[in-house]
This record gives C-alpha cells, sequence and structure tokens, in this order.
C-alpha cells in the first residue's frame, strides 16, 4: 500500500447498530495515526493519535485499534446515532520530524432514526 | 485548544479571477497548514505557512497560483490565481495544537468552500 486507504467510502446503517470500518496505511517508517470527524459544515475533528502497535484507544462508543505491523486502523462505532453521521478520515504522520499528516479519502457514515 | 475563524465560507467565483481565503487563529501558533479537499478527493496539503519567511509548498504545488502570506502568528491568507474549474474545492487552514491525550493534533478552520464556474 502506497498510500492511506480508507474503507468503505459510505456506509448506511441503522440508529443502534453498531459499525466499523477500516484505515489501512503502509507499514514502514509508521509514526503516528489520526482519526477525525468531519461533520457538514463544521471543522474536522481529531478523535484519536494511535503511536503504539496493538493501541487501543476509546472516547464514549467510539473506539479505534492499530496495527502498525500490517498497516491498518479499524474504528468502531457502538449503538450508532444520528449525531454520528459525519465523514471519519484517518491520516498518517509522514515522519517524525514535521507535522504533514496524508489522508485518506474517508468513510462517509450516515445513521438513519 | 485553538480556535480558528476562516472566511469566506463558500464563494462562487468566475473561471480566471483570484480569490483570497482568510485565517484567523485566537492563539499564536508557528505553522499553519493550508489544505484542499477536490471533490472525492483525499484532503491534501498545499503549503506549510511560516512566519517570517516563504511558506513551503508541496509536490504539485507552486507560489505563482498559490500565494500565501503570513504577516504575524495568528493569520494567514491563501490565494487562488487564476481559477479554473478545476481549483473547486474545499480550502482548510489548520494549525498544529496539543488535544487529543496531549499529543499534538490538527485543528481546523471551518472551511471555504469554493465553487469556480
Amino acid at each position: 500500500i502506497l498510500n492511506v486507504e480508507q474503507s468503505p467510502q459510505s456506509l448506511h446503517v441503522q440508529e443502534g447498530d453498531s459499525t466499523n470500518f477500516t484505515c489501512s496505511f503502509p507499514s514502514s517508517n509508521f509514526y503516528a495515526l489520526h482519526w477525525y470527524r468531519w461533520e457538514t459544515a463544521k471543522s474536522p475533528e481529531a478523535l484519536f493519535v494511535m503511536t503504539l502497535n496493538g493501541d487501543e484507544k476509546k472516547k464514549g462508543r467510539i473506539s479505534a485499534t492499530l496495527n502498525t505491523k500490517e498497516g491498518y486502523s479499524y474504528l468502531y462505532i457502538k449503538g450508532s446515532q444520528p449525531e454520528d453521521s459525519a465523514t471519519y478520515l484517518c491520516a498518517r504522520l509522514r515522519s517524525s520530524s514535521n507535522y504533514k499528516l496524508t489522508f485518506g479519502k474517508g468513510t462517509l457514515l450516515t445513521v438513519n432514526p | 485548544s485553538a480556535v480558528i475563524s476562516q472566511k469566506p465560507s463558500r464563494d462562487i467565483c468566475q473561471r480566471g479571477t483570484s480569490l483570497t481565503i482568510q485565517c484567523q487563529v485566537d492563539s499564536q501558533v508557528t505553522m499553519m497548514f493550508w489544505y484542499r479537499q477536490q471533490p472525492g478527493q483525499s484532503l491534501t496539503l498545499i503549503a506549510t505557512a511560516n512566519q517570517g519567511s516563504e511558506a513551503t509548498y508541496e509536490s504539485g504545488f507552486v507560489i505563482d497560483k498559490f500565494p500565501i502570506s503570513r504577516p504575524n502568528l495568528t493569520f494567514s491568507t491563501l490565494t487562488v490565481s487564476n481559477m479554473s474549474p478545476e481549483d473547486s474545492s474545499i480550502y482548510l487552514c489548520s494549525v498544529e495544537f496539543g488535544g487529543v491525550s496531549g499529543a499534538n493534533v490538527l485543528t481546523f478552520g471551518a472551511g471555504s468552500r469554493l465553487t469556480v464556474l
């Protein structure tokens, strides 16, 4: 994998469903992985920064895992709510010496009431 | 965390014209970043705006097309010059700021959605 890839591109779930999506990235020269949530007409908002293989982070109903050896991260949302509807972006930090991120195209989540 | 005000929030522009986007931060920050998201594409870094020196551009972006100013530690502008329909995008400014669990993350403005006819 040369770039950051996210799947699926979009997802529709019913309120109360749990869901998850994937971020894949080059496993070599890994420094950090970021997850952001971007609601329509708002600013992207940071969810997690993950740096260590096996990391698990949690924020309310949202959690994320990281596998740096195989180059993937999963984002999980438990009991989805309509307010979870947003685009979820992951981004890979390019190096430790500057602050440049390479983003995936995002997963657009729509939670139907 | 930092609060970023970005304007305009949206605009419709004619081909061949130029538009300047402004970004104001409520704290002094060393680096400010300008990103672009074209339809269906990833957020892509255009350049890093440095106070007191020229901006640093990423591969594929040039100063003549995207001139940047950074007059002080709280303000920056990005100009999209001689626009074509391919420049229709969301443009976001961002800063690095401590936030999530002590790790530095990007804080973004709300974006400027440009449509070029």
